[in-house]
């Protein structure tokens, strides 16, 4: 059974850093590209990054690009998204997400709340 | 930048009735390559995010055939045949052909 379980959230300060984890289980991890999804408040989603299968491809939304970097560790299963200079706007539930070759997000983590706040 | 425009943004709907959503997108989403990376989610209350449809119209491993997607170009549709009291949430399109976009989403209810 596929599994991913997002951890690493938490109430930040404005202009600070987090580092967000998705732990995945039940399938050949590094064989897939993954995504890091996030959901305001109240609010639809948002797509924020991809990274490919070997770590060597990413793609940002505008609004994070020089403030969040998506890695993986294909040896440890996980995926991770670091968040810096951290902003209000940026407070959501972030999930991670499995790609696929349909370009559909097949898997989603249960999410992982950051809540940027003075 | 790709926009996603779902009508309606509120649906309520009797059980056992049929529903269907809209996604009207800003530009074709049609690739290059002949693909057309038009996908359909849904979240319901205190459950994961589930995939129902990927590229227009294939459903999901596990998706009952109530649900159904159609359309081409910018123009797509989500139809539920008879809906059910598990159906209640919110539903979503994305697009992957240009980058990654979702719809605001369209919250489907039971009147």
């Amino acid at each position: 059974e596929v599994q991913l379980v997002d951890s690493g959230g938490g109430l930040v300060q404005p202009g600070g850093s987090l580092r967000l984890s998705c732990a995945a289980s039940g399938f050949t991890f590094s064989r897939y590209w993954m995504g890091w999804v996030r959901q305001a408040p109240g609010k639809g989603l948002e797509w924020v990054a991809n990274i490919n299968e070997h770590g060597d491809e990413e793609q940002y939304v505008d609004s994070v690009k020089g403030r969040f970097t998506i890695s993986r560790d294909n040896a440890k299963n996980s995926l991770y998204l670091q968040v810096n200079s951290l902003r209000a706007e940026d407070t959501a539930v972030y999930y991670c997400a499995r790609d696929s070759i349909s370009r559909a997000y097949e898997s989603w983590g249960q999410g992982t709340l950051v809540i940027v706040s003075s | 930048d790709i926009v996603l425009t779902q009508t309606p943004l509120s649906s309520p709907v009797t059980l056992g009735q049929p529903a269907s959503i809209s996604c009207r997108s800003s530009q074709s989403l049609v690739h290059s390559n002949g693909n057309t990376y038009l996908s359909w989610l849904q979240q319901r209350p205190g459950q994961p995010l589930r995939l129902l449809i990927y590229k227009i119209s294939n459903r999901f491993s596990g998706v009952p055939d109530r649900f159904s997607g159609s359309g081409a170009g910018t123009d797509f549709t989500l139809k539920i045949s008879r809906v059910e009291a598990d159906d209640v949430g919110v539903y979503y399109c994305m697009q992957a052909t240009h980058s990654k976009t979702f719809g605001q989403g369209t919250k489907l209810e039971i009147k």
